[in-house]
């Protein structure tokens, strides 16, 4: 089956770090791009990163460039999230997913078809 | 950025209803748009990829189309499960991808 379960969510102060896990399993893990959203309590989906399958593409929003640090290890099927200087706004759950690619005609399609349930992250005081 | 638009945020519909929703790009995405399903509690599921390719194991009651700026999600006959949040996501711009707001779809 395949299956991303992340983990390292929890309370954390303003300023402080935390680091993600994804662990993958049922499929190639090497052969796929990988991508962590979030989601805000009662907002909507934001994504906050991608990175390739070797590492040599690595992609930010805004919001967390300079602050957080996405890596994977292909070895041990592994993705990371490392969360510095959290803010209050980071507040959320955070969803690891799989980028698939799909040749159509002369293009190729992104999107992500596999999720994690996800791990929440609080930052408060 | 390329800011994507849903509409609306949110509806009422009953079951057997044809339900549809925008999604707007701020500018042309061709047709790299995706929708998924998301309800409370559980992660987001793909159901559209590349505007209107159906995801395997989704219903055909689900639908996708348009190019460009301008995409709709349909469902041609809501059904019990299908009430959640629905939301686009544009995959045109790799190095800054996108979400709609989302569309609530509640029970009338």
């Amino acid at each position: 089956e395949v299956q991303l379960v992340e983990s390292g969510g929890g309370l954390v102060k303003p300023g402080g770090s935390l680091r993600l896990s994804c662990a993958a399993s049922g499929f190639t893990f090497s052969s796929y791009s990988m991508n962590w959203v979030r989601q805000a309590p009662g907002k909507g989906l934001e994504w906050v990163s991608s990175i390739s399958s070797s590492s040599s593409y690595i992609y930010y929003a805004d919001s967390v460039k300079g602050r957080f640090t996405i890596s994977r290890d292909n070895a041990k099927n592994s993705l990371y999230l490392q969360m510095n200087s959290l803010r209050a706004e980071d507040t959320a759950v955070y969803y690891c997913a799989r980028d698939k690619v799909q040749q159509l005609v002369l293009n190729y399609y992104y999107y992500m078809d596999v999720w994690g349930k996800g791990t929440t992250v609080t930052v408060s005081s | 950025d390329i800011q994507m638009t849903q509409s609306p945020s949110s509806l009422s519909a009953s079951v057997g209803d044809r339900v549809t929703i925008t999604c707007r790009a701020s500018q042309s995405i061709s047709s790299y748009l995706n929708w998924y399903q998301q309800k409370p509690g559980k992660a987001p599921k793909l159901l559209i990829y590349a505007a209107s390719s159906l995801q395997s194991g989704v219903p055909s009651r689900f639908s996708g189309s348009g190019s460009g700026t301008d995409f709709t999600l349909t469902i041609s006959s809501l059904q019990p499960e299908d009430f959640a949040t629905y939301y686009c996501q544009q995959s045109y711009s790799t190095l800054r991808q996108t979400f709609g707001g989302g569309t609530k779809v509640e029970i009338k």
